[in-house]
C-alpha cells in the first residue's frame, strides 16, 4: 500500500530538549515536503527536498533542519524546540512533476511546553 | 510572495449546494488545486484545474476559474455530511513548491 509514515503522531516534550520526526515513504518518490499547519494560517512549507542531498527552505524554515540521506527517508530535526513550534506538522512525498498528486501523512502533533 | 485568500468558514444544510471560493495573487500559476482535509487526517487532492481553462467537472464537484480577476471557486452539489471538512486552495507556484490558502471549514448540518 502506498503511504507516507510519520512518527510520532503525538509528541509533548519541553523547551530546548532536541527532537527528530521522522517520514518514510514506499512510492520511491524524488520530492519530499514538511509542512506545518496553524489554525488560521493554513499550511506552510517548512522544507522540501527535489531528491537525495538535496533540500531547501520553504517559507517558515527558522528553527528547524531537515536531511535527506535516502530517497525514502526525510527527518525533522528540531535541534532546540520552543513553544512556538507547538504545531500539526505534515509530511508529504511526490513525484517532482506532479506536485499536487502529493501522498500525507498522518501528522505529528507536536506540543512544546 | 505569492497569497491565496480563502473565507475561513461554511455552513450549509445537508442536501444544499456548498460553493467555496479562494483567490490568489501570482498571475503565473500553472494549476490551482482543492484539497479535503477530515478531522485527524492528512490532506487528500480532490480536484485541480489548468490555469487554461474555466471550468472543470468531477461528478460532485465543479470548479470554477475566473483568471482575469484570478479567483478559483469549488461548487459541492449536493452536499453531504460527510462533505463536513477542511478545504485547501492552492497554487502551483515554481517548480518546486504548493502555496495553501489558510483553509475554509465546510459544516454540513442535517
Amino acid at each position: 500500500e502506498a503511504q507516507v509514515t510519520q512518527n510520532p503522531r503525538y509528541l509533548i516534550t519541553v523547551t530546548g530538549k532536541k527532537l527528530t520526526v521522522t517520514c518514510s515513504q514506499n512510492m520511491n518518490h524524488e520530492y519530499m515536503s514538511w509542512y506545518r499547519q496553524d489554525p488560521g494560517l493554513g499550511l506552510r512549507q517548512i522544507y522540501y527536498s527535489m531528491n537525495v542531498e538535496v533540500t531547501d527552505k520553504g517559507d517558515v524554515p527558522e528553527g528547524y533542519k531537515v536531511s535527506r540521506k535516502e530517497k525514502r527517508n526525510f527527518p525533522l530535526i528540531l535541534e532546540s524546540p520552543s513553544p512556538n513550534q507547538t504545531s500539526l506538522y505534515f509530511c508529504a512525498s511526490s513525484t517532482p512533476m506532479n506536485l499536487a498528486e502529493a501522498f500525507f501523512g498522518q501528522g505529528t502533533r507536536l506540543t512544546v511546553v | 510572495g505569492e497569497d491565496v485568500e480563502q473565507s475561513l468558514f461554511l455552513s450549509v444544510r445537508e442536501g444544499d449546494s456548498s460553493v467555496i471560493n479562494c483567490t490568489y495573487t501570482d498571475s503565473s500559476s500553472t494549476y490551482l488545486y482543492w484539497y479535503k482535509q477530515e478531522p485527524g487526517a492528512g490532506l487528500q487532492l480532490l480536484t485541480y484545474i489548468f490555469s487554461n481553462m474555466d471550468m472543470k467537472q468531477d461528478q460532485r464537484l465543479t470548479v470554477l476559474l475566473n483568471k482575469k480577476d484570478k479567483h478559483l471557486s469549488l461548487r459541492i452539489a449536493d452536499t453531504q455530511t460527510g462533505d463536513s471538512a477542511i478545504y485547501f486552495c492552492a497554487e502551483r507556484s515554481g517548480y518546486s513548491t504548493l502555496t495553501f490558502g489558510k483553509g475554509t471549514m465546510l459544516l454540513v448540518s442535517p
